[in-house]
Order: C-alpha cells, then structure tokens, then sequence
C-alpha cells in the first residue's frame, strides 16, 4: 500500500523550533520529487516546499523562506521540514506529497502559540 | 496569497451537473498542467484530476476536467451527496506551486 505517514507536529510557543518526518512506503521514494503543504484552521490548502529526487532542486514559498528547510533520505525513505523561528501563522495541519501530488499523508498539527 | 481564483461555493442536487471553475494566468495554467483535489470533510486533500484532465485510477468518471487558455474546470456529473466536499485546483507557476482558494461544493 502507497503511503505517507507525518510526525513530529505539536505545540511550540512562538520563535520556537519543530521538525516534521515524513515516512514514505509502498513505492520508490528515491525517484520521486516530494512537496509540504500546509492548511490553517479553516483556510484553504498552501504550498510551502519541493524538493527534487535527488535534492539538487529546492524551492520554498515565500512565507516560509529563510525559516523553514526540506531535506530528505533516501536510504530510509523519509522526508523532514525543520522550522525555526516559528510564528503564529504558521499554525496548520502539515502535509507530507508526494509522487506527483498524488499520495498525501494524513497529517499533522502544528500549533504555534504562547 | 492565492493566484487562482474560485468560486466559494457551488451546489446542485443529486444528478445535477456541478462545474467549478479556476482562473490563473499565462504564468500557471497557460503553461503547465492543472491538478484537482478534493478533500472531504475532515479528512487530506486527494488527488481527482492530474495532468489537466486525467483521473487516477479509482476515481469515479462523473469527474472530469478541461483547460481553456488561462482557466481550467472541473466537471462533476450526476451528482451525489458523498461528493459533499471542498475542490482545489493546483498547478506549477515558475518554481513555487498554487492551489486555487477552493471550491465548497453542497449537495442539496
């Protein structure tokens, strides 16, 4: 079974730090480019991060550049998005894509508050 | 800030034909790709629509979806109330990839 599964969501006061994980399954990660996707609470769907099979290409969206870095393993078939300097807006539901927006991970909450 | 643009909401009774329209422009659907995506209530995104108009495989063909120029839309026929969802359209602008603001659509 194709399959994404997040952890590392929770609470974080704000200007702290977070690193999301990523396991990917059921298909060959190593050849897939990978995506972050993020959803506030009642907003809609934002793109915040790609990175390429190999990591030689990464973009971010502009609301989280400088902050937040994808990186990724391919040996262990796992994603990762360290956050720092976290803020209020970036309190969602973070999503781990992947294999061309195809497989989507269930999830997992980020809130960042005092 | 979201450079598609969708309707807020859409609806229709069982069996109608419901269409959801996504404008962008030359930079994103006039050049790439569009990706639909419906999500259920409480529930991830999932994948609908790739490539402008391709269903995955398990994905009913009441749904379906065209390009225009600089709009795209999605289609869905005979309507059913586990369609009850929100609808992003999604595509690749230069290196940074957009949803559109989404679609609710109600199932009357």
């Amino acid at each position: 079974e194709v399959q994404l599964v997040e952890s590392g969501g929770g609470l974080v006061q704000p200007g702290g730090s977070l690193r999301l994980s990523c396991a990917a399954s059921g298909f060959t990660f190593s050849t897939y480019s990978m995506n972050w996707v993020r959803q506030a609470p009642g907003k809609g769907l934002e793109w915040i991060s790609y990175i390429n099979s190999r990591s030689s290409n990464i973009n971010y969206a502009d609301s989280v550049k400088g902050r937040f870095t994808i990186s990724r393993d391919n040996a262990n078939n796992a994603l990762s998005l360290q956050m720092n300097s976290l803020r209020g807006e970036d309190t969602a539901v973070y999503y781990c894509v992947g294999r061309g927006m195809d497989v989507w991970g269930q999830g997992t909450t980020v809130t960042v508050s005092s | 800030q979201s450079v598609l643009t969708q309707p807020p909401s859409a609806s229709g009774t069982p069996g109608q034909r419901v269409i959801i329209s996504c404008s962008g422009s030359s930079s994103n659907i006039g050049r790439n790709y569009v990706y639909w995506f419906q999500q259920l209530p409480g529930t991830a995104p999932k994948l609908l629509i790739y490539r402008s108009n391709q269903r995955p495989s398990g994905v009913p063909d009441r749904f379906s979806a065209s390009t225009s120029g600089t709009s795209a839309s999605l289609a869905i026929s005979g309507l059913r109330s586990e369609d009850e969802a929100d609808y992003y359209c999604g595509v690749w602008d230069d290196s940074v990839y957009v949803f559109g603001t989404g679609t609710k659509v109600t199932v009357l």
